[in-house]
């Protein structure tokens, strides 16, 4: 059974940067293609972005790119999202997923971690 | 904002059927990309509904049913009992988005 953990919720401050963290456990980590995505308090889900660890590629949607940066540390079974220039429209819970392509032709996210909740304020 | 839009809310009494629709365009949907649905239950992760249009994971009951035709899809939820209260988020990919997945906008079900 596959299980995503994530790191514990933190405070920023508006101009700094958060690194969140994604330990998964069970199945090949190499194989997995990691996504994250994120929702506002009140709001939608959000794609920000995947990685494919097994070949150090990565996908950032439009709307994050220059500031979101999405590594991956095989040894460790680790993904990990980092947001730079932090503004309070940033304030949301950051969930990382697994993505899956099995029985359909358009990637979907069969498991998600618990959730990372990241608060901008000064 | 986003390319797939979604009624912002639906409500059906315990025992009734009540649709989610997910409308998208010739870029997603209506081009062939699959869509799948994802419950949200209140302070939780999401989770996978419905992947494919209409294939329910393991654990998933009988009572939630996926569709799509042309440029929308839709979310069926028979037999509406209490814990179906929560958000449902439709997904697919858009070609004008390369590399990205899309979200819909959400639904929130209440049960009466």
């Amino acid at each position: 059974q596959v299980q995503l953990v994530q790191s514990g919720a933190e405070i920023k401050k508006p101009g700094s940067s958060v690194k969140v963290s994604c330990k998964a456990s069970g199945g090949t980590f190499s194989s997995y293609t990691i996504n994250w995505v994120r929702q506002a308090p009140g709001q939608g889900l959000e794609w920000m972005g995947r990685i494919i660890p097994i070949l150090g590629l990565t996908n950032y949607a439009q709307k994050f790119q220059g500031r979101v940066t999405i590594t991956a540390d095989k040894s460790t079974s680790t993904a990990y999202m980092e947001l730079s220039n932090l503004r309070s429209e940033d304030t949301a819970v950051y969930y990382c997923a697994r993505e899956s392509l099995e029985g359909t032709t358009t990637y979907y996210f069969d498991y998600w971690g618990q959730g990372t909740l990241v608060t901008v304020s000064s | 904002q986003s390319v797939l839009t979604q009624p912002p809310s639906v409500s059906g009494a315990p025992g009734q059927r009540v649709t989610i629709s997910c409308t998208g365009s010739s870029s997603n949907i209506g081009a062939g990309y699959d869509v799948h649905w994802y419950q949200q239950l209140p302070g939780t992760a999401p989770k996978l509904l419905i992947y494919g249009n209409s294939n329910r994971p393991s654990g998933v009951p009988d009572r939630f049913s996926g569709s799509k035709s042309g440029t929308s899809a839709s979310l069926a939820i028979t037999g509406l009992q209490a814990e179906d209260e929560a958000d449902y988020y439709c997904q697919s990919y858009d070609s004008r988005l390369s590399g990205s997945g899309v979200f819909g906008t959400g639904t929130k079900v209440t049960v009466l």
